[in-house]
């Protein structure tokens, strides 16, 4: 398996531009995590998924973000308008059940 | 809260050194206890996984324990080698797979 895959592995935007990011989880695995990781405040789990549907998203900064799992083999992150305070390296990962998560390589967002 | 800290925030040792890394957690109610590399511009990489039900976990070089009444968790390296140098993170699962981080602790081995 190729491990988790993320891309774009680097955006540049300008402020106020729609932003998605995409994840395709590792082959069997039904758990989706969406992560946002800053110096100031370190990895943040943002949403997860299992089996498809949103479980908790308590972590979703601002109605801007959205994010969706259509099926089991992909997952978008939406920032809507975007801003400078959403430059950070965003992080996919899946697993399973009571498992280790397997983290993609990160998507890293510069907002002008 | 669940609040997880490493200490130290950063580490030099000379190659070939055994060293500790420290976890604390403030709330022992966890499901388990997970140990990532994170290499500078990368993504992470699980090193070890404890559940709650267990002691500690080996990988090579590497040993993770936990003392879950105590809120604590360590990973020693042994012998360590320049290629060892990363930022180390560990994370609590809190339930239903919620992952709290703690602050990292970056290593360096030099040669």
């Amino acid at each position: 398996d190729a491990g988790v895959i993320q891309s774009p592995r680097h955006e540049v935007t300008e402020m106020g531009q729609e932003v998605t990011l995409r994840c395709k989880p590792i082959s069997g695995h039904d758990y989706l995590f969406w992560y946002r990781q800053t110096m100031m405040r370190g990895l943040e789990l943002l949403i997860y998924f299992n089996n498809n549907v949103p479980i908790d998203d308590s972590g979703m900064p601002e109605d801007r973000f959205s994010a969706k799992m259509p099926n089991a083999s992909f997952s978008t992150l939406k920032i809507q308008p975007s801003e400078p305070r959403d430059s950070a390296v965003y992080f996919c990962a899946s697993g399973a059940s009571e498992n280790e998560q397997f983290f993609g390589p990160g998507t890293r967002l510069t907002v002008l | 809260k669940q609040e997880v800290t490493q200490i130290p925030a950063a580490l030099s040792v000379p190659e070939g050194e055994n060293l500790v890394l420290n976890c604390s957690f403030t709330d022992s109610a966890i499901y388990n206890l997970q140990w990532f590399r994170q290499d500078p511009g990368k993504g992470l990489t699980s090193l070890l996984l404890i559940q709650s039900s267990q002691r500690e976990q080996t990988s090579g070089r590497l040993n993770a324990s936990l003392d879950k009444s105590s809120g604590r968790s360590t990973l020693y390296i042994a012998a360590s080698q320049p290629g060892d140098s990363a930022t180390y993170l560990c994370a609590v699962n809190t339930g239903f797979q919620k992952l709290v981080f703690g602050t990292g602790t970056r290593l360096l081995v030099s040669p």
